[in-house]
C-alpha cells in the first residue's frame, strides 16, 4: 500500500522568504510523487512530479522538490514565497503516473505574510 | 491541451433528489477517469475508477448504489448522486488519464444538499 504524510497542516512564511512544505512517502514499489496546487473552490494544478528520471525536479511558479530515496521524502521548496503562493498544496504518491489513482496527503495550507 | 470539465460547477439541492455531474476530456480521449471526494479542509479521497466501456471499480465504504458511474464514451464520465442527503454535501472532483499517461483535474463541482 502507499501512503503519503504531510507535516504541518498549516504553514505561514513572510513574503520574500523561503517556503518549504514537508512530505514524506511510504510505497512498496518505486514511487512516482506529484506535488498539486489547489485554490479556493478550484481544481488541482500540477506543479512537478518525480517520475524516477532527475532526483532534483523542478516546476512551475519557481517551485521544485527532490527525491531522497533514503530518507522517504519528497519536500517542496521555493526560494522566495509571493502573496500569489498562498493555496493548500497537496504530496501525492502513485504506482505510475496515470493508469493508478492517486493517494493524497492531507494537505498544507500555506500563508504568505506581507 | 490536456483540459478537463466539470458541470456544473456549483449545484445546490433538496435531499432526496439525484442530481448528475459530468467530467469531460476536451481535447483528448480517457479510458480512464478517477472520481475524488474532498470535504472541507480535508484531502482528496478515491471514490471510483471509471473505465470505458465497464463498470466502474469502487472503493471500500463507498456505496455503488448511491453513487453511480458511467462511462459511456471516451470523453465522458458521469457520476450520480441518487437520493442526496445533507451529508453528501461536499466537493466532487475528477481527473482522467491523458497525453503523456499522466492525470489531469477538473475544476471539481461543490455540491450542497439542503
Amino acid at each position: 500500500a502507499q501512503s503519503v504524510t504531510q507535516l504541518g497542516s498549516h504553514v505561514s512564511v513572510s513574503e520574500g522568504a523561503l517556503v518549504l512544505l514537508r512530505c514524506n512517502y511510504s510505497s512498496s514499489v518505486p514511487p512516482y510523487l506529484f506535488w498539486y496546487v489547489q485554490y479556493p473552490n478550484q481544481g488541482l494544478q500540477l506543479l512537478l512530479k518525480y517520475t524516477s528520471a532527475a532526483t532534483l525536479v523542478k516546476g512551475i511558479n519557481g517551485f521544485e522538490a527532490e527525491f531522497k530515496k533514503s530518507e522517504t521524502s519528497f519536500h517542496l521548496t521555493k526560494p522566495s514565497a509571493h502573496m500569489s503562493d498562498a493555496a493548500e498544496y497537496f504530496c501525492a504518491v502513485s504506482r505510475n503516473s496515470g493508469n493508478t489513482p492517486l493517494v493524497f496527503g492531507k494537505g498544507t495550507r500555506l500563508s504568505v505574510i506581507a | 491541451g490536456a483540459v478537463v470539465s466539470q458541470h456544473p460547477s456549483r449545484v445546490i439541492c433538496k435531499s432526496g433528489t439525484s442530481v448528475k455531474i459530468e467530467c469531460r476530456s476536451l481535447d483528448f480521449q480517457a479510458t480512464t477517469m478517477f472520481w475524488y471526494r474532498q470535504f472541507p479542509k480535508q484531502s482528496l479521497m478515491l471514490m471510483a475508477t471509471s473505465n470505458e466501456g465497464s463498470k466502474a471499480t469502487y472503493e471500500q465504504g463507498v456505496e455503488k448504489d448511491k453513487f453511480l458511474i458511467n462511462h459511456a464514451s471516451l470523453t465522458l464520465s458521469t457520476l450520480t448522486v441518487t437520493s442526496a442527503h445533507p451529508e453528501d454535501s461536499s466537493f466532487y472532483i475528477c481527473s482522467a488519464k491523458g497525453p503523456g499517461n499522466e492525470q489531469f483535474f477538473g475544476p471539481g463541482t461543490r455540491l450542497t444538499v439542503l
